[in-house]
């Protein structure tokens, strides 16, 4: 079992939509949390760093739930250039970070 | 700052040649982190270097990839000799050792052997 399981989708929504990720890991002692975007045939960038009391950035709130070990990024109000993939980031020893294969988000006009 | 430099940002070679990829890392961090990113296996760390010890090579494929980072500010990843199912993007990151910010990646070398 990997270690980091999202759901591929793709998720195809109308702009202005809210859609939800969630990813689920599997170790318990996982430490840090992070959700990542890669638009086609680029380079990951940090979206944002996932906390215990969840976090909000503009249109972006991420959370985490450490019984159930999954994690959720919600992308309210959704743009055009949202479109990409989102990967969910999952830390063990602090050093390594371990990559779920990424949910692909498709915004239409 | 410039990021995170790979070279080069392509290649392709023909099986059983070398190839050696090339990374710059952000200055001040001191933890360098060598993923391959496939469609089928997502991305997988090869190995990882803090303040230039490798830490971590499990991820190494076989004994035909090698990595080093002779100084904080370069590191090389070979495969010798290449595969076809070498074909990936090899990316590059770098961190400050705690990694609670993340990592950086570099632009990536897309690896085609043929």
């Amino acid at each position: 079992r990997k270690e980091v399981e999202q759901d591929p989708g793709p998720f195809n929504v109308p702009e202005g939509a809210t859609v939800a990720f969630n990813c689920t890991y599997s170790n318990s002692a996982s430490q840090s949390f992070f959700w990542y975007r890669q638009d086609c045939r680029k380079e990951p960038k940090l979206l944002m760093s996932v906390y215990s009391s969840g976090n909000e950035d503009g249109r972006f709130t991420a959370q985490l739930n450490r019984a159930s070990q999954y994690i959720s990024l919600l992308i309210r109000d959704s743009k055009l250039s949202d479109s990409a993939t989102y990967l969910c980031v999952v830390s063990n020893s602090g050093y390594a970070l371990n990559f779920g294969k990424g949910t692909s988000l498709l915004v239409t006009p | 700052d410039a990021g995170v430099i790979q070279s080069p940002r392509h290649e392709v070679t023909e099986m059983g040649q070398e190839v050696t990829l090339r990374c710059k890392p952000i200055s001040g961090h001191n933890s360098l982190f060598w993923y391959r990113q496939t469609m089928m296996r997502g991305l997988e760390l090869l190995i990882y270097f803090n303040n230039n010890v490798p830490i971590d090579d499990s991820g190494m494929p076989e004994d035909r990839f090698s990595a080093k980072m002779p100084n904080a500010s370069f590191s090389t990843l070979k495969i010798q000799p290449s595969e076809p199912r070498d074909s990936a993007v090899y990316f590059c990151a770098s961190s400050l050792s705690t990694g609670e910010d993340g990592y950086t990646f570099g632009s990536g070398t897309r690896l085609t052997v043929v």
